[in-house]
């Protein structure tokens, strides 16, 4: 299957880590990243190749691929982290971008 | 600094082909290991991945989609346009293109585009 399963939604307290899962079939031996939408705007990427930056993402926001499962953990949870979080990888065997199904997460 | 830009119809009738365009500036198209890809988000609904075009003219498609889509460059003009064939409100969403990074990630958007299909 070349589907990617996340949690619909995902609750953190503020200052506390909150970690979104990605599980889709042999994920590890993908490349996997992620993505931050909040409403109204663009995504923006915050982790590729697994568990890289871009520039101007703060470090509290790490990645990891392993088995059949991908995982974004924020650390010390900020108001602004809330929004909406996929993940995207590629899928060699049919040449095609895949996308989770999104993760909202709140911060309360 | 990289920005793209869609342009386009905001609204298009059922089984008419849409015709969506990126402007993008900051790179070069024809560079090696650019690609543009285009991204459609229906309200309130998750990201879909529809087409993908590299440095090369080499040219990805969603299989789910594939028979209605078509991806093309203008170099010369620093364009990706986008056409597809026989819309239907489904299709009804939010179209973003994309500069593809290495890893197949995707590190800037454009601001994207509303499409409605409504007669």
């Amino acid at each position: 299957s070349s589907e990617l399963t996340q949690p619909p939604s995902v609750s953190v307290s503020p200052g506390q880590t909150a970690s979104i899962t990605c599980s889709g079939d042999k994920l590890g031996d993908k490349y996997a990243c992620w993505y931050q939408q909040k409403p109204g705007q663009s995504p923006v990427l915050v982790i590729y190749q697994d568990n890289k930056r871009p520039s101007g993402i703060p470090e509290r926001f790490s990645g990891s691929n392993s088995g059949n499962t991908a995982t974004l953990t924020i650390s010390g949870t900020q108001a602004l982290d809330e929004a909406d979080y996929y993940c995207q990888a590629w899928d060699s065997s049919t040449a095609k971008v895949i996308f989770g199904g999104g993760t909202k997460l709140t911060v309360l | 600094q990289i920005t793209l830009k869609e342009s386009g119809p905001t609204l298009v009738k059922p089984t008419q082909t849409l015709t969506l365009t990126c402007t993008v500036s900051g790179f070069s198209l024809t560079t090696g290991a650019v690609g543009v890809g285009w991204i459609r988000q229906p309200p309130g609904k998750a990201l879909e991945w529809l087409a993908l075009i590299y440095w090369d003219d080499d040219k990805r498609y969603s299989p789910s989609l594939k028979s209605r889509l078509t991806i093309t460059q203008d170099t010369s003009k620093n364009q990706v346009v986008l056409t597809m064939t026989n819309m239907d409100p489904v299709d009804t969403a939010t179209y973003y293109c994309a500069h593809r990074l290495t890893g197949d990630a995707f590190d800037i958007w454009g601001q994207g585009t509303m499409v409605t299909v409504s007669s």
